[in-house]
This record gives C-alpha cells, structure tokens and sequence, in this order.
C-alpha cells in the first residue's frame, strides 16, 4: 500500500533553515509527481510546490518563492523540502502527498514546523 | 493566487443531502476540469474524494459526488451520515501552472 513518512520537522528560529523529507513505498515512486502541502495550526491548507517525476519542472507558491527548494531522491524513494529564511507565518503541519499539478491523491501525516524565537 | 472560496459551515441532518461550493475564476476553476475535493478529520491528513471534477477514487462512497458549472464547483454528500462530519476542501489547478485550495468548509451533521 501507498505510505508517506514526513521527517525533518521540529522548531527553529526566524531566519534559521529546515530540510524536510518524506520516505515513500508501496508504488513507483519515479513514475509520480509530488508535491508539498502545508497547514498552519487551526487553519486551512496551502499549496507549497510540486516537482514532476524527473524534477525537471518545478513550481513553487509564491509566499515560498526563493526561499523553498524542492527536490527528489528517485534511487532513494524520497522527496525533500530545503526551507530557508524561515518566518513565523512559515509556522505549519507540512505534509508530503502523491501527485500534483491536477491533484492529489494520497497524502503522508505531516511534520509539524514552528518557527519562533 | 487568491484562495477558492467556500462556505464556512454546513449542516444537515442524518440522512439528509447537502452541497458545499467552491468558487473560482476563469483561470482556475472555470478554466480546467482539475478540480478536487478533500476531507479531513481532526488531527488527520486529508483524504481525497473527488478528483477530475466528479472523478471517484477507488473506495470512495458513492454517496460523494463532484459537478461544475462556470466558475463554481460543488461536492454533494447524499444520505449523510455522522462519519461524515469533517473539513472538506477544493482545489483546482490554475492558468500559472500552480495549485490552489478553497477556504475549507466545516460540515456539520446535526
């Protein structure tokens, strides 16, 4: 079956960096889109960025434009978000989900960000 | 990329239909047949339930339906029951190649 671990959250200051990285199996990991997704704590979600099978074509919100980089990993099954110049409004539970551009169909627990002083 | 917009609430009773909207733009929803829906329980991920506008996943109840007309989608839950009292949101695919997500709409069974 399809699974998504989230790892690479936890608290980090204002300005400071996180990489996070998701670990998927249960499917050919090489032949999907993904994409990361965020929710700030009590509030909805936000399309953060996709990356297509080969990671040639990448798209990026603009609120993270610069600033997030994704990535993928297809020998390692892995897909990973480098976050730098982090602020407090970066503040969210992010998860990594299967697919992107058209939807998302299924989604890992999510890594809970804090970024606070 | 302003996000879709949704009602925030509603509610019906056991057994009773109900449909939540989503609206858009012409370069999102009114643009492209990408539109999803998703719910959400407490403290969990979302789970897709529509996709491709009116798209069922495998396992995904027949009592969940997705239609569109213009620059506006909507989700219909028929027969509801309490397992269905959650947050669902839309999503579509826009002309900037990017993804954005409706307001969220809590669903509440009376």
């Amino acid at each position: 079956q399809v699974q998504l671990v989230e790892s690479g959250g936890g608290l980090v200051k204002p300005g400071g960096s996180l990489r996070l990285s998701c670990a998927a199996s249960g499917f050919t990991f090489s032949d999907y889109y993904m994409s990361w997704i965020r929710q700030a704590p009590g509030k909805g979600l936000e399309w953060v960025s996709y990356i297509s099978s080969s990671g040639s074509t990448i798209y990026y919100a603009d609120s993270v434009k610069g600033r997030f980089t994704i990535s993928r990993d297809n020998a390692k099954n892995s897909l990973y978000l480098q976050m730098n110049s982090l602020r407090a409004e970066d503040t969210a539970v992010y998860y990594c989900a299967r697919g992107g551009r058209t939807t998302t169909d299924y989604w890992g627990q999510g890594t809970l960000v804090t970024v606070s002083s | 990329q302003s996000a879709l917009t949704q009602p925030a609430s509603v509610s019906g009773s056991p057994g009773q239909s109900i449909a939540i909207s989503c609206t858009g733009t012409s370069s999102d929803v009114g643009g492209y047949n990408y539109v999803s829906w998703y719910q959400q329980h407490p403290g969990k991920a979302p789970k897709l339930m529509i996709y491709d506008v009116s798209k069922r996943p495998s396992g995904v109840s027949n009592r969940f339906s997705g239609s569109k007309s213009g620059n506006t989608a909507s989700l219909t839950i028929s027969g509801l029951q309490a397992e269905d009292e959650a947050d669902y949101y839309c999503s579509s695919y826009t002309s900037s190649s990017t993804y954005v997500f409706g307001t969220g709409t809590k669903v509440t069974v009376l």
